[in-house]
């Protein structure tokens, strides 16, 4: 069992459409990272959480310390925001465990 | 937050033969990594580039096949040696550094170096 579990694996949505992508992670934490990865393959960093919400612009990510769960939510989705959103953790020392990704497809 | 730039941003090369990535940031940061994503897979951590001292490498991965630089607090490089199809993925340079008034770190990802090895 990977220490990092995303949900789903792969997603495919109408233009406009809220996004639930889960988190599930099995190890002890200092933060929580919900990254994106464009088809390039260039990695952007969204969100770094350790606790409670964090909101920037349409996105919005979650984080339960107690149920090991995190959340990203996309509101009114578009077709820019398709991409491989990959959730990650840190166990100290800066060194970061990797989900498998959840790859988002928006159709206009 | 940081830049990050990595050369080259993709290339084909012949099995056997080895291609030096670079990772350049505009400023100094503390802790520099290396990453490998194949086909398909997640990012796998291949070592932590230490500033004038030996990489630190994460398990399944040696010395001799990834040999590191880091001749200061702005640049490292990657080299994949001897190389083979398996070689093929996307290599990614990431660096992390604490935000003043923040104590948080925070980690920033270059573009990444798509190669493929035929």
């Amino acid at each position: 069992k990977n220490e990092v579990e995303q949900s789903p694996q792969n997603l495919t949505a109408q233009e406009g459409e809220f996004i639930t992508i889960n988190c599930s992670y099995s190890v002890g934490i200092s933060a929580l990272h919900w990254l994106q990865q464009h088809p390039g393959g260039g990695i952007v960093s969204l969100f770094m959480l350790s606790s409670g919400k964090k909101k920037h612009g349409r996105l919005i990510a979650t984080i339960n310390i107690q149920e090991k769960h995190s959340s990203l939510h996309i509101t009114a989705s578009h077709p820019r925001d398709s991409a491989v959103y990959i959730c990650a953790v840190n166990q100290g020392a800066q060194k970061l465990v990797f989900g498998q990704g959840t790859r988002l497809t928006i159709n206009p | 937050s940081a830049v990050i730039s990595q050369k080259p941003s993709r290339d084909i090369c012949q099995r056997g033969t080895s291609l030096t990535i670079q990772c350049q940031v505009d400023s100094q940061v503390t802790m520099m990594f290396w990453y490998r994503q194949q086909p398909g897979q997640s990012l796998t951590l291949i070592a932590t580039a230490n500033q004038g001292s030996e990489a630190t490498y994460e398990s399944g991965f040696v010395i001799d096949k990834f040999p590191i630089s880091r001749p200061n607090l702005t640049f490292s490089t990657l080299t994949v040696s001897n190389m083979s199809p398996e070689d093929s993925s996307i290599y990614l340079c990431s660096v992390s550094f604490k935000r003043l008034f923040l104590n948080t770190d925070t980690q920033y990802f270059g573009p990444g170096t798509r190669l493929t090895v035929l």
